[in-house]
Parts: C-alpha cells; structure tokens; sequence
C-alpha cells in the first residue's frame, strides 16, 4: 500500500521568512513524490517531483523540496517567503506498482505580511 | 497552466437533476482522472482512464458514471444529483509514461445540489 502524511493543517510564517511544509510517506518500493500547490478556487498546479537521483528537487516559483530516505521524509522549502504563497499545498506519493496517486490531506500555507 | 478545460465552473441544480460535467484536455494525454474535493479538504479519485474505451473506478465510491470515447474527452455524468454531491470535482490527465508520470489539473467545476 502506499500512503501519504501530512501532519501539520495550517502553517503560519511572515513574509521573508524561510518556510517547510512537511510531508512523510510509506511505500513498499521506490517512491515518486510530488507537490502541488492549489489557489482558491482553482485546480491543483503541479510545483516539482522527485524520481530519482538528486535529493533535493528544484521546482517552480522558488520552491525546493529534499528527499530523505531514512526518515521518508518530502518536505517542501523556500528560502524567503511571499504573501502570494498563501495556499493549500498537497504531497503525493506513488509506488512503481501503482498506477494512481495518492494525495496528503493538503496544508494551508498562512504568509503574513 | 496545462491546457486542461472544465465546464460548467459552476453549477447550481435542482435534486433529482441530470448533470454532466465536462472535461477536455488538448495535450493528447492518454490518462485522465476524475477527483472529488471538499472545500479546502483532501482529494479523492473517484474515476479514471488509461485511454480510449477504457473506465476504472477510484478510491471513493460514487454515483457517478465516466466515458472515454475520445481521447481529449473525459466527461462525468450524475443521473440523479443529490445534495450529498455537493462538491468540487476537478478532473486531470497525464502522459502514461508509468509511474513518474506527472498528473496536470483542471480548474475544477464547483456543483451545488439544492
């Protein structure tokens, strides 16, 4: 089976401030993950993915995410936060013998000013 | 964006109403999915396509029924909408290229059954 966690609803951070949005993951294999990045009411937009080699995955808008191993960790970074980074962010995993993905319950990104 | 179009946006229907929601894509993508979302909340995959003539149910189940006759078109059909349907559905497709492959979304169409 393969599952997807993320542990934290909400994240508050101030503008310039750097930012993780954490996300965690079980699979039988090798996994490929994935963030996106979802605007009221819009659809999701994929930011970057992670399938193998370097672990740490540049995508769009600045965002970066690490992938760990050891501790089946994806979390999701940016150096300096915006105010229009505000917005519901979901990790999603699929094993190779999957063909669906799985979704985390997503995390409301809150970036003061 | 990924050229991946939803119609209605929005949609406010009468219960016991047939509604179809329509879901095109010009990328010549072989996959296509259906989601269900609750506002703010998680998604769940209720339908999807591996291409032409192919239907698969999701995760959640539903009432609704899918066709893929085309390639670029996915539509989702209520027979009967009911309040319980009350939710967004965004619809997605991708380029089978196995497990890597990476899903692009729609701008979903918000439904609300009175």
């Amino acid at each position: 089976a393969q599952s997807v966690a993320q542990p934290e609803d909400q994240v508050n951070v101030a503008e310039g401030n750097p930012l993780t949005v954490k996300c965690t993951y079980s699979v039988s294999g090798n996994p490929y993950l994935f963030w996106y990045v979802q605007y009221p009411n819009r659809g999701l937009q994929f930011l970057l993915k992670y399938i193998t080699g370097d672990n740490l995955v540049k995508g769009s808008y600045g965002f970066e995410a690490e992938f760990n191993k050891s501790q089946t960790s994806f979390h999701l970074k940016k150096p300096s936060a915006l105010v229009s980074d505000s917005a519901l962010y979901f990790c999603a995993v699929r094993d190779k013998g999957y063909s669906t993905l799985t979704f985390g319950k997503g995390t409301m990104l809150l970036v003061s000013p | 964006e990924a050229d991946i179009y939803q119609t209605p946006r929005y949609l406010v229907i009468g219960t016991g109403k047939k509604i179809t929601l329509e879901c095109s894509q010009t990328m010549g993508h072989d996959k296509m999915y259906w989601y269900q979302q609750d506002p703010g909340m998680e998604l769940h995959l209720i339908h999807y396509s591996y291409g032409v003539n192919s239907t698969e149910k999701g995760d959640l189940s539903s009432e609704s029924t899918v066709s893929r006759i085309r390639t670029e078109h996915f539509p989702l059909t209520l027979e009967s909408a009911r309040p319980s349907h009350t939710s967004q559905y965004l619809c997605a497709s991708s380029e089978y290229k196995g497990a890597q492959e990476t899903q692009y979304f729609g701008p979903g169409t918000r439904l609300l059954v009175l």
